[in-house]
């Protein structure tokens, strides 16, 4: 069973220009979120997706979008890029335990720098 | 707004030992959940140990243990019979308890590395 897939692995892409992630979830998760990870830093909430909806946002701006398709896999949009969107940007996807409790199953993650 | 400490940037154990790092956390909820994630250098995050902050019993799972204390808010791994294996970032992270609510809020990480 595959986990959560993340595409492109790396890109590279130049300031000002637009750019395009996206994520598989865990077969059957229906939930998907987005982080923004920093070098050096923890992780921080961009959105979460669910029914092809944006549920939640973090304190990102509008330059950060995204969308979830039929099949709950997920795209990240982000135009206009600044250098200091340069980070590694983590997909997880929503599992629910046999305990009834949810937990995040992260994919390995786009890197991204901007030049 | 929800914040977590991790005021231990690297920490370094020598193998088999047993190693504490430390996490700091402030909420004004009374009912959520901690995490210790564990990213490796292939950058997956990889969840190690949950606390729901409702029980009173330290959460355990094999080599890994937690010293939950709500009233202090502070929620500490304790890895024993440390493996090179172990070596990764480890985050603590946070999460409110309400339906619909994904979003973990993450400390800035403790560096740990195992010597062999």
């Amino acid at each position: 069973d595959a986990g959560v897939t993340q595409s492109p692995t790396h890109l590279i892409k130049t300031r000002g220009q637009q750019v395009t992630l996206r994520c598989s979830p865990k077969s059957g998760h229906d939930t998907v979120s987005w982080y923004q990870q920093a070098l050096g830093q923890g992780p921080q909430f961009i959105f979460q997706y669910y029914e092809e909806e944006e549920r939640q946002r973090g304190n990102f701006p509008d330059r950060f979008s995204g969308h979830q398709f039929p099949n709950y896999s997920s795209e990240l949009n982000v135009n206009a890029l600044l250098l200091g969107d340069s980070a590694l940007y983590l997909c997880a996807s929503k599992i629910l335990t046999g305990t009834g409790h949810t937990e995040a199953f992260f994919g390995q993650g786009t890197r991204l720098t901007v030049v | 707004a929800q914040t977590v400490t991790q005021s231990q940037p690297e920490m370094s154990v020598q193998e088999a030992e047993t190693v504490t790092l430390s996490c700091t956390y402030d909420t004004s909820e009374s009912d959520y959940y901690l995490f210790w994630y564990k990213q490796p250098p292939s950058r997956q995050m990889i969840l190690v140990i949950r606390q729901e902050a409702y029980k009173q019993q330290n959460a355990t799972e094999n080599r890994f243990s937690v010293n939950f204390q709500k009233a202090a808010k502070s929620f500490s791994l304790k890895i024993s019979d440390s493996q090179l294996g172990d070596a990764a970032m480890y985050f603590c992270a946070y999460r409110r308890v309400n339906f619909g609510n994904e979003k973990l809020t993450f400390g800035t990480g403790t560096r740990l590395t195992i010597i062999p």
